[in-house]
């Protein structure tokens, strides 16, 4: 088993749509929770990031953790063509990140 | 500011030739640095991390290794390739005094074996 599966996708919604990004990991010891995202042929770049269960929100961006059910999710709100990448989600343990396959999403204009 | 630099950006090699791939960082000091490979549909994978000078720790078993010869360079070696070994190669860092979540990446390398 995977310590961090996410879905692969693809995922291809509409302009303006909202869109839910999912991650579920087996590792209760996890600190961090981040979501990366990563244009094609470029570095991933990070996102969002937080600590402990609960919503952390950030412009159109909301980032969701439930340690309960190890359960990390992220919407994106008024999806725009930019926002248009494969999506990452990650953890922390120690000095090491895992992390998931990535979602790639598409948002057609 | 911090940056990372990676180089080449791409690379063509064939089989059985040897690899040397290297990243820099600037602006910070004693960084715990990495080198992971991106293939299609499989994520991230950790191949190599290090928190210091000639301390390197190895996560996958093969044909690849690695090194820090100076504080801010890290490079990633092999004496004989693989076309298994095909992939995009990234580098990251992170601040040892920084938050424990961040993590910045290189632009990568795209290594094709052929």
């Amino acid at each position: 088993q995977k310590e961090v599966e996410q879905d692969p996708g693809p995922l291809s919604v509409p302009e303006g749509a909202i869109v839910s990004l999912n991650c579920t990991y087996s590792n209760s010891a996890f600190q961090y929770f981040m979501w990366y995202r990563q244009y094609s042929r470029k570095g991933p770049e990070l996102l969002m990031y937080t600590y402990s269960s609960g919503n952390k929100e950030d412009g159109r961006f909301t980032a969701q953790v439930d340690k309960s059910s190890k359960y990390i999710s992220l919407f994106i709100r008024d999806s725009q063509p930019s926002d248009s990448a494969t999506y990452l989600c990650a953890m922390t343990y120690g000095n090491q990140f895992y992390f998931g396959t990535g979602t790639s999403l598409t948002v057609i204009p | 500011s911090q940056t990372i630099h990676q180089w080449p950006a791409t690379l063509v090699q064939p089989v059985g030739s040897p690899l040397s791939l290297e990243c820099t960082v600037e602006g910070t000091s004693n960084p715990n640095l990495y080198w992971y490979r991106q293939a299609a549909g499989r994520g991230l994978q950790l191949l190599f991390y290090s928190v210091g000078i000639g301390q390197i720790s190895s996560e996958v078993p093969q044909n690849l290794s690695a090194s820090r010869p100076q504080d801010r360079q890290f490079i990633l070696s092999s004496k004989k390739l693989l076309l298994s070994d095909s992939g995009f190669y990234l580098c990251a860092w992170r601040a040892v005094a920084g938050a424990r979540y961040e993590q910045y990446f290189g632009p990568g390398t795209r290594l094709t074996v052929t």
